[in-house]
């Protein structure tokens, strides 16, 4: 069953370091969106993109976040200079078209520690 | 700003107890309202939606939800559980003005006991 791929789903970083998250979509999905859960939140919206095109990144912090969707490969969020605050559940979901209304499909997760 | 509020952070039944777990929006346009469960160890899936019509809406796995406009809410039922609906329940609704973005209550943690 090709899901959505999260990897790594745990992943712990030093405060500074650097942690890069990523994410296959379904097959035949070509809409990624980013979605971060802090402890006792919801899931809030980071970034939608479609391949190798950011649609809407008004989620992502101003500094240290970026993602992109190549291409060729998986979607990539990547996050410089980690802090503790940064520490939560990162999750990815795609969609064959750029609508929530079809229901995404979302992948496992990437648990991010820092420490 | 819009917001998805759900009432109750935990909830614990024992098996063929009923179930109905609160949702709220703050939005007054037109929703599209979603119920999504996650399952230990699993990821997020889609329980039910609604976007128009009926207001009493059927999902996956017995649940069901109503959509009461007036009281802004969509709660997600079920007569009798059982022991594998112990997950983590979310309600979401779309953002204002955009039809990919979702606004996320803080999630319910059911546990059902044998």
């Amino acid at each position: 069953n090709a899901g959505v791929m999260q990897n790594p789903r745990h992943l712990v970083r030093r405060r500074g370091q650097e942690a890069r998250l990523r994410c296959s979509p379904m097959k035949g999905h070509s809409h990624v969106y980013w979605y971060r859960q802090l402890p006792e939140e919801g899931l809030k919206f980071m970034v939608y993109l479609q391949k190798e095109n950011i649609i809407d990144e008004s989620g992502m912090p101003k500094e240290r976040f970026s993602a992109e969707f190549p291409k060729e490969g998986p979607s990539i969020l990547r996050i410089q200079q980690v802090v503790r605050g940064d520490s939560a559940a990162y999750f990815c979901a795609s969609s064959p078209q750029g609508q929530a209304n079809y229901g995404y499909t979302f992948g496992s997760g990437t648990r991010l520690t820092v420490v | 700003a819009q917001s998805v509020s759900q009432h109750n952070h935990h909830v614990i039944l024992s098996e063929a107890a009923s179930l109905e777990l609160g949702c709220n929006y703050s939005y007054g346009g037109t929703v599209n309202l979603f119920w999504y469960v996650q399952y230990p160890g699993q990821h997020l899936q889609l329980l039910l939606k609604y976007f128009s019509g009926d207001p009493l809406v059927k999902g996956i796995k017995g649940f069901e939800a109503e959509f009461i406009k007036s009281k802004f809410s969509f709660n997600l039922r079920k007569p009798s559980v059982q022991w594998s609906d112990t997950a983590e329940y979310f309600c979401a609704v779309n953002a204002p003005d955009s039809n990919y973005q979702l606004i996320w209550g803080a999630g319910t943690k059911l546990i059902i006991k044998p």
